[in-house]
């Protein structure tokens, strides 16, 4: 099956700095999507991309979709302390079924 | 609008219990799937339905069932429970569209085997 590798699996930071999280897949993707989870909460997406070179922003937050089209960037800019949680990224081939990266854990201290 | 709820958010279960977990959409959205995480893993999908009166298997599909008789349910059934399906387990919606779309997630259940 589709393999998906998220990396860093955790991120320590002061507030005010930036982030910077990618994942990467063994095949193809045409569909990447970026979610975020508060503790105890089910994952929200952030953002969805479609487009291989696709870059796409909300508020602090951009993700581009790689031209190779086997991965995905997450920056965010400016931290502040409720961006804590877990990232995961998301993404699939065409079907209906999606694969998800084990996320990344960010922490960030005021 | 509640988008997707979950019932119950949290169960205790002894080994070879059964139980059913119950997931309600009022968005109606075509596809339904039910998840599992576990801590380090991420979510694995177990089951997802793309429309009323179908299932599929996903990645993890042993020791569970699912039934979509209605568009708007997705029911997760453990027919012996198994300390190792201690889980939270999370059901998503998302609307028709050419394959994988965005997903709506619920609160999630945190089920316990003892």
């Amino acid at each position: 099956g589709q393999q998906l590798n998220q990396s860093p699996q955790s991120m320590f930071i002061q507030e005010g700095e930036d982030v910077s999280m990618n994942c990467t897949s063994s095949s193809i993707f045409n569909t990447w999507l970026w979610y975020k989870q508060d503790p105890g909460e089910g994952p929200v997406l952030l953002i969805a991309l479609y487009k291989a070179g696709e870059l796409t922003s909300n508020g602090r937050l951009t993700a581009q979709f790689g031209i190779t089209r086997k991965d995905s960037f997450l920056n965010i800019s400016a931290s502040i302390p409720s961006d804590v949680g877990i990232y995961f990224c998301a993404g699939s081939g065409g079907s209906y079924i999606p694969t998800f990266g084990r996320g990344t854990s960010l922490i960030v201290h005021p | 609008n509640a988008g997707v709820t979950q019932t119950p958010k949290f169960r205790v279960l002894k080994t070879g219990q059964s139980m059913t977990l119950l997931c309600a959409q009022d968005m109606n959205h075509e596809y339904m799937y039910w998840y599992r995480q576990d801590p380090g893993m991420g979510l694995r999908l177990i089951h997802y339905s793309v429309g009323e009166g179908t299932t599929a298997k996903g990645e993890v599909p042993d020791g569970y069932n699912v039934s979509r008789l209605k568009k708007q349910n997705f029911l997760l059934g453990l027919e012996s429970a198994a300390p190792s399906q201690t889980s939270v387990y999370f059901c998503a919606s998302s609307p028709e569209g050419v394959g994988f779309t965005e997903q709506f997630f619920g609160p999630g259940t945190r089920l316990t085997v003892l």
